[in-house]
């Protein structure tokens, strides 16, 4: 049972526009929700993070907008640019327990 | 940020042989550390979660024999892949918990032959 799901496998934006990379989640209990970048043969890496009390948290050119009803949140890149091309990962966890539950990802090419 | 590490970055074994990886926490003490594993195309899967001095927790369908890990200190757990086939070849990443936050390893590519 995938707790996290992100149903885009890839995604292709042309430099400069807004990519969204969307992610769903089942369990009710997960109150703190992460988006993590991840290059081949690399760790993932941190983007940014949204806690279950707000609904937008914004950092630089990344914004994460969670919708707790539809149990939905998103990532937007804007303006993309050549290095956000790279695996995206939706990650959801219940504050207080360390383990992270990853969705299976989507792939981001930005063209130019 | 955190560093944390991992050894080797990429290992290639034959069938049967066990490997070790190790995973460091170089600039803070670890609490606690997660092993995940990632097929390709596929979402990182927890395999288990050790706590220093403690047995680790393995997630349902990973075998503790198989994947035995060790916590010996707060900067330090290991992998070990025991008697490792083909279908282990994977890539495994690390992450390191200060309690606060989450920080992961470069991985580690292993690929049995």
């Amino acid at each position: 049972d995938q707790q996290v799901k992100q149903n885009s496998p890839s995604l292709s934006v042309q430099e400069g526009r807004i990519s969204i990379l969307n992610c769903d989640y089942t369990n009710s209990m997960f109150d703190y929700f992460l988006w993590y970048k991840k290059y081949p043969a690399e760790g993932p890496t941190f983007l940014i993070s949204i806690s279950s009390i707000k609904d937008k948290n914004e950092d630089g050119r990344f914004t994460v907008f969670l919708n707790k009803s539809a149990k939905h949140l998103s990532l937007h890149i804007v303006p993309s640019q050549p290095g956000d091309s790279a695996v995206y990962f939706c990650a959801a966890s219940v504050r207080g327990d360390d383990k992270i539950i990853f969705g299976k990802g989507t792939r981001l090419h930005i063209l130019p | 940020g955190a560093v944390v590490s991992q050894h080797p970055s990429r290992v290639i074994c034959k069938s049967g042989t066990s490997v070790k990886i190790e995973c460091r926490s170089l600039d803070f003490q670890a609490t606690t550390m997660f092993w995940y594993r990632q097929f390709p195309k596929q979402s990182l899967m927890l395999m288990a979660t050790s706590n220093e001095g403690s047995k680790a927790t393995y997630e349902q369908g990973v075998e503790k024999d198989k994947f035995l890990i060790n916590h010996a200190s707060l900067t330090l757990s290991t992998l070990t892949v025991t008697s490792a086939h083909p279908e282990d070849s994977s890539f495994y990443i690390c992450s390191a918990s200060d309690r606060y936050e989450q920080y992961f390893g470069p991985g580690t590519r292993l690929t049995v032959t």
